[in-house]
């Protein structure tokens, strides 16, 4: 355990449908990221929060995706409309130097 | 070109062998991980390297920054060792870089 948790750990969702994972990070950690890993592929940035503020986007990150951070504690991402493109695992890590914790991650599918 | 390269990209080996993975990388780094994988996704972080040599264990890191390269080694191998080993660089922001991963399957 790596005191960072993921909520759900999978979820199969029908296409179209609006689906919504949530982070929970180290409670000291002010950074937080989201990274979206494809079968046989390493993980690709996705978006990271410092504290509440959402610092940088990736392209990858498309108008359907949408994250927040409120209280800078707990993160939640949001994917609208979800295509069978978008099944992939979802992973945050959250850190305070260089180091990045991981949680286990939420495994999409979209049927 | 992906800005950081693992090879190889699935490995094989008997109990017991010397394991070495390989990783390079094209740009500027601020620190390297070396990451695990067990199916069912969840990442452990092994290392963290700026530079030279860090051991732990049975595993061995150690990156050369002039060379931009990074070797991952393991000593006497053992099946619980299989697993998605990924190669990470710091890149601005503290974001990760990755690798696309090692898959490594040590049989008894």
């Amino acid at each position: 355990d790596t005191g960072v948790s993921q909520d759900p750990r999978h979820k199969i969702t029908k296409r179209g449908q609006n689906v919504t994972f949530r982070c929970d990070p180290i409670s000291e950690h002010n950074r937080l990221y989201w990274y979206r890993q494809t079968l046989g592929q390493g993980p690709e940035f996705l978006t990271y929060f410092q504290n509440e503020a959402q610092l940088e986007k990736s392209r990858l990150l498309s108008d359907r995706f949408s994250a927040e951070r409120p209280k800078g504690s707990f993160s939640t991402l949001e994917i609208q409309r979800t295509e069978q493109g978008d099944s992939a695992m979802y992973l945050c890590a959250s850190t305070r130097g260089p180091e990045a914790f991981f949680g286990q991650g939420t495994r999409l599918t979209v049927v | 070109k992906n800005e950081v390269e693992q090879s190889p990209q699935n490995l094989t080996a008997q109990e017991g062998e010397f394991i070495t993975i390989n990783c390079s990388y094209s740009v500027g780094i601020s620190a390297l991980h070396w990451l695990q994988q067990h199916p069912g996704g969840g990442i452990v972080s092994l290392f963290m390297l700026s530079s030279g040599k860090k051991k732990h264990g049975r595993l061995i890191a150690t990156i050369n920054i002039q060379e931009k390269h990074s070797s991952l080694h393991i000593t006497a191998s053992h099946p619980r060792d299989s697993a998605v080993y990924i190669c990470a660089v710091n890149r601005g922001a503290q974001k990760l870089v990755f690798g696309q991963g090692t898959r490594l399957t040590i049989n008894p």
